[in-house]
């Protein structure tokens, strides 16, 4: 059964930075590209990230590109999501999913950029 | 970037209906075309992929359609579980861009 498991949310203040994880399993996870997606409070989805498999390369829309750095672990099927200068809008729970299409989520972990 | 305009924000609808969510991309995708099922408190869950194909475990009433820029999610025979909103997403190029969504209520 594919497993998505994301951690390192939490309360923290603007310009400031926190990295979440994404613990995988179920599926052989250095074959797959992996995304991170977004979503603000009572919001719409945006995705947020994407990294090849063996990491090489790298996705970014412009609202978060030099300041969030998607990386993995394949050897720990462990994705990863640095994010710095956090903005207030920022705030969302952040999903890892597995592409293409997105086919699986995670359960998600809230991140609040507030002072 | 590729704009999602999805239609319409919300729908109601009784048991038994059917009933069909628009989403029209700002230029060809080439089927490039995903809908997702997100209830409250949910992560969201893939339906329907490659604009027509159906994802494992998803009931057969619900069907995709559609090409180049214009695509729609259809669902027959609703049923109360289907009370949820419904997301299109656009995975032909970077960056990935979904729609605004559309609440369905069942009456």
């Amino acid at each position: 059964e594919v497993q998505l498991v994301e951690s390192g949310g939490g309360l923290v203040q603007p310009g400031r930075s926190l990295k979440l994880s994404c613990a995988a399993s179920g599926f052989t996870f250095s074959n797959y590209y992996m995304a991170w997606v977004r979503q603000a409070p009572k919001k719409g989805l945006e995705w947020v990230a994407t990294i090849s498999t063996s990491g090489s390369r790298t996705y970014y829309p412009d609202s978060v590109k030099g300041r969030f750095t998607i990386s993995r672990d394949n050897a720990k099927s462990s994705l990863y999501l640095q994010m710095n200068s956090l903005k207030s809008e920022d705030t969302a729970t952040y999903y890892c999913a597995r592409q293409p299409g997105l086919d699986y989520w995670g359960q998600g972990v809230m991140v609040t950029v507030s002072s | 970037d590729i704009q999602m305009t999805q239609s319409p924000a919300s729908l109601s609808a009784s048991l038994g209906e059917t009933v069909s969510i628009e989403c029209l991309a700002s230029e060809d995708i080439y089927n490039n075309l995903a809908w997702y099922q997100q209830k409250p408190g949910k992560s969201p869950q893939l339906l329907i992929y490659y604009a027509s194909s159906l994802q494992d475990g998803v009931p057969s009433r619900f069907s995709g359609s559609g090409s180049g820029t214009q695509y729609s999610l259809k669902i027959n025979s609703l049923e109360s579980e289907d009370a949820a909103t419904y997301f299109c997403l656009q995975d032909s190029e970077y960056p990935f861009t979904f729609g605004s969504g559309t609440k369905l209520e069942i009456k």
